[in-house]
This record gives C-alpha cells, structure tokens and sequence, in this order.
C-alpha cells in the first residue's frame, strides 16, 4: 500500500515552454503533499508544501509564479514549471501524506531537461 | 539551520562485503533521525530511524545508532548483496515532527557487484 506515481517520468522540452508533473497517490487519499527539487550531487530541497483545496505554501527563494502547484483531488496534485529555463532542469520529487500522519510516502520522480 | 552531511558516492563493494555509509547532522535539540534508500525507478522508501539519543534502528540487515555526542548517524551493514544496489539518503526532522520537515542530505549511490 501507501504508492505514489508521478507522471511523466521524464520530460524534455524547449526553453519558454510550460511543463505540467502529475503526483498521484494511488490507494490513499493524500490530504498534504510535498514537492522537491534535487539538482546533480545536491541533496532534495522541498519547493512546497500543498493541502488538499488550499494554496500551497512555498519555502522561501521558490518562485509561486513559476512553479504553479494545483492539490484539487485528494489523490492528485499538479507542478507546472511555467516558462521554463535550462536552470529549471532537475530532478522533481512529490510526497504524500494522509491528515494526522507524519510519514511522507515518496514517488519515483521526474526528469527534467530543458534545452 | 538545520543540515546534514554524508559521505559522497559512488560506493562499489563486492557481495557480501561491509558498507559503512556516514552521516553527520547539524541541528538543534533532539532532531528525528532517518535513512531513506532509493532503488531505481522508485521513490525513496523509509530504510529505518531513530528518534532519541542511543537509539538504533535496524532494518533488512540495515543498522544506525543515533549517537548524540558526535551528532552521528551512520549507517551499516554486514553483509551486502546485489540487491541493497540503490542510493541511500540521510535525514533528519525537528523534534515532534515525524517525518515532515524532512532536511535531506545529498545521497550516496551504492553499486553492488558480484
């Protein structure tokens, strides 16, 4: 139990193009769900924290206006990289956890190259 | 702030060799200690913790002592197999906080050969 999956698994796209990540978590109901940044030989940085029908709180240096993060579902939430740059490129990371828990359930991730 | 440091990869062992993969943490108070490990194409998976001092939390062969004195969390294993290949992330988390707040340190890529 307790799986989450993102989609895609990697994403390559061309400078100034908008890229949407799919975090879902698949056989619970997610009321919080995280996204990281790992960039090459770095550790995870988390960008924001999401509850579900509320805005997400960003940590401080992530740009709200860039990364987009939509939690609309108890089991989807989105990461939009707007007008995305090669300094975007990165290694996405979301997390789920259920209300009163404090364990994070993590997915795979998600490549992306932006040329 | 909070931070925490680990030794840098790639580790290449042989089968049935020791892993010892280090661990230090800057932090305030008590923080909750964790080992995540990453096989690939899946998502990090908790390995094991510790939530106080001389603790030692133990998993699939997997052991780490929380050792307060020398802000230390180290972790090994006796005996590795091509199976534990993967990267291996330290962790801490304030007190209380379980794991939210997560503050990761960077991974270590362990390869295993037979």
């Amino acid at each position: 139990g307790a799986v989450v999956s993102q989609h895609p698994s990697w994403v390559i796209c061309k400078s100034g193009t908008s890229v949407k990540i799919e975090c879902r978590s698949l056989d619970f109901q997610a009321t919080t769900m995280f996204w990281y940044r790992q960039f090459p030989k770095q550790s995870l940085m988390l960008m924001a924290t999401s509850n579900e029908g509320s805005k997400a709180t960003y940590e401080q240096g992530v740009e709200k206006d860039k990364f987009l993060i939509n939690h609309a579902s108890l089991t989807l939430s989105t990461l939009t990289v707007t007008s995305a740059h090669p300094e975007d490129s990165s290694f996405y990371i979301c997390s789920a956890s259920v209300r009163g828990a404090t364990k994070q359930y993590f997915g795979p991730g998600t490549r992306l190259t932006v040329l | 702030g909070n931070s925490v440091t680990q030794m840098e990869g790639p580790v290449t062992l042989s089968e049935e060799a020791f892993l010892t993969i280090n661990c230090t943490y800057t932090a305030t108070g008590y923080p909750s200690l964790f080992w995540y490990v990453q096989y690939p194409g899946e998502g990090l998976q908790l390995l094991l913790k510790a939530t106080k001092a001389d603790d030692k939390g133990s998993n699939k062969g997997f052991e780490a002592t929380y050792r307060k004195e020398t802000t230390s969390f180290h972790l090994e294993k006796g005996s590795v197999q091509v199976s534990d290949s993967a990267v291996y992330f330290c962790a801490l988390s304030p007190p209380g906080a379980g794991s939210y707040q997560l503050t990761f340190g960077k991974g270590t890529k362990l390869s295993v050969i037979p």
